[in-house]
């Protein structure tokens, strides 16, 4: 597709639940990205993939994150037993490649919502 | 830890006043620096970046920054404003690849 993409736009789920957001990349983009923007506040880091496998994955905040890349396109990020501070618009980016002079090109986000 | 620090959260301007956001960052590592803006119910896009060499970066959209080494500093300037303008400014500053972001500043233009 011509940009990054990210589905569902809108996830409301009630606490203890599982998720699943998903992120389409823009084809030909090696690396890819997961952030979090809670209101207010900047776009914070999870985790990011060059290919198939997590180059970074020190920004996820604990184990009921989980991100997966499976074919090195589109990603999954899955988050077990949310909790309303879970709370925030999920971003994805890519880049051609990676690297710290690469633009990073970002899809709509995901606002999910815990009950 | 890097970061990055944004110290205008919201700046109200009317058209055609100058506008100057300020960023600083923390030190260390590679300096690569990048200005992203969000217009309402958009996504984020790049309005300009710096890697090395001249200092001052020219963006989109008439937009401009200035990389000052000695101050930690990369504060976004636009001569003259316009209502289109209205938005929410980012600095960021890669680190390893990922992008470690300020708070942002959010821009209110009026007509």
């Amino acid at each position: 597709g011509a940009g990054v993409s990210q589905t569902p736009s809108n996830k409301v789920t009630e606490k203890g639940k599982y998720v699943e957001l998903r992120c389409d990349p823009i084809s030909g983009h090696t690396a890819l990205y997961w952030y979090r923007q809670s209101l207010g506040q900047g776009p914070e880091f999870l985790i990011y993939f060059q290919g198939t496998g997590a180059a970074d994955d020190s920004g996820l905040p604990n184990d009921r994150f989980f991100a997966v890349r499976p074919e090195g396109s589109v990603s999954t990020l899955k988050i077990q037993r949310t909790e309303r501070g879970d709370s925030a618009v999920y971003l994805c980016a890519s880049s051609f490649s990676p690297g710290t002079n690469n633009e990073q090109f970002f899809g709509p986000g995901t606002r999910l919502t815990v009950l | 830890a890097q970061s990055v620090s944004q110290h205008n959260h919201h700046v109200i301007l009317s058209e055609a006043a100058s506008l100057e956001l300020g960023c600083n960052y923390s030190y260390g590592g590679t300096v690569n620096l990048f200005w992203y803006v969000q217009y309402p119910g958009q996504h984020l896009q790049l309005l300009l970046k710096y890697f090395s060499g001249d200092p001052l970066v020219k963006g989109i959209k008439g937009f401009e920054a200035e990389f000052i080494k000695s101050k930690f500093s990369f504060n976004l300037r636009k001569p003259s404003v316009q209502w289109s303008d209205t938005a929410e400014y980012f600095c960021a500053k890669n680190q390893g690849g990922k992008l470690i972001f300020g708070q942002g500043t959010e821009l209110s233009v009026k007509p």
